[in-house]
């Protein structure tokens, strides 16, 4: 139990382009919903959290009307990334939570998104 | 303010055990996690503390002392497979559930 997928798993845009990335919880719903980045041989950066029906908390820094973040339902959030720039490349995880799992996080498989 | 303080690196034979050590300071506490990530791979839950003690499952075993702001994950038997990054992450109880990662451990599992 507790599977979460992301899709795609990697996605090569131009520069200027928008990508959305999907992340759904397969076998429970979840409440909340978080998204990460990760730079290589870093650890993770959460750069928002998202409960479903409300607008996403996003992190100190990180521009909300570039990284769109839409928690539609219990087992879907998206994160877009409008207009793209090469230092957006970067490893996009989300992992989303629940009551009934205690509240741990679940990951997805991450997005390796990379601009050109 | 927030620390949490793992080694940067361990290097440890197959077959042995290894333990990897957490320090942490938060504003609050509602319990800490380890996980496990494999290179170009997003983390996977490995455990849960968040009363005083040890859990154990399977090769892995997670302690936790609150009074101490101190966690260990062992893992025992060591195989290859086990050459990984592990995160060590605190979950404040006032923050909608976020976690505080750690920077992670790198372990080199050697033959």
């Amino acid at each position: 139990g507790a599977v979460v997928s992301q899709h795609p798993s990697r996605v090569i845009c131009k520069s200027g382009t928008s990508v959305k990335i999907e992340c759904r919880s397969l076998d429970f719903q979840a409440t909340t919903m978080f998204w990460y980045r990760q730079f290589p041989k870093k650890s993770l950066m959460l750069m928002a959290t998202s409960n479903e029906g409300s607008k996403a908390t996003y992190e100190q820094g990180v521009e909300k009307d570039k990284f769109l973040i839409n928690h539609a339902s219990l087992t879907l959030s998206t994160l877009t990334v409008t207009s793209a720039h090469p230092e957006d490349s970067s490893f996009y995880i989300c992992s989303a939570s629940a009551p009934t799992l205690r509240e741990t996080q679940y990951f997805g498989p991450g997005t390796r998104l990379l601009v050109l | 303010g927030q620390n949490i303080d793992q080694p940067t690196e361990m290097t440890a034979t197959e077959g042995a055990i290894v333990q990897i050590n957490c320090t942490y300071q938060t504003s609050g506490f509602n319990g800490l996690f380890w996980y496990q990530q494999h290179a170009g791979e997003a983390p996977t839950f490995l455990s849960y503390n968040v009363l005083d003690g040890l859990e154990e499952k399977g090769r892995f075993s997670s302690f936790l002392s609150r009074s101490k702001g101190y966690s260990y994950l062992l893992l025992k038997e060591l195989q290859m497979k086990d050459s990984a990054s592990y995160l060590c992450a605190v979950r404040e109880d006032n923050q909608g559930g976020k976690l505080i990662f750690g920077q992670g451990t790198e372990l080199s599992v050697k033959p």
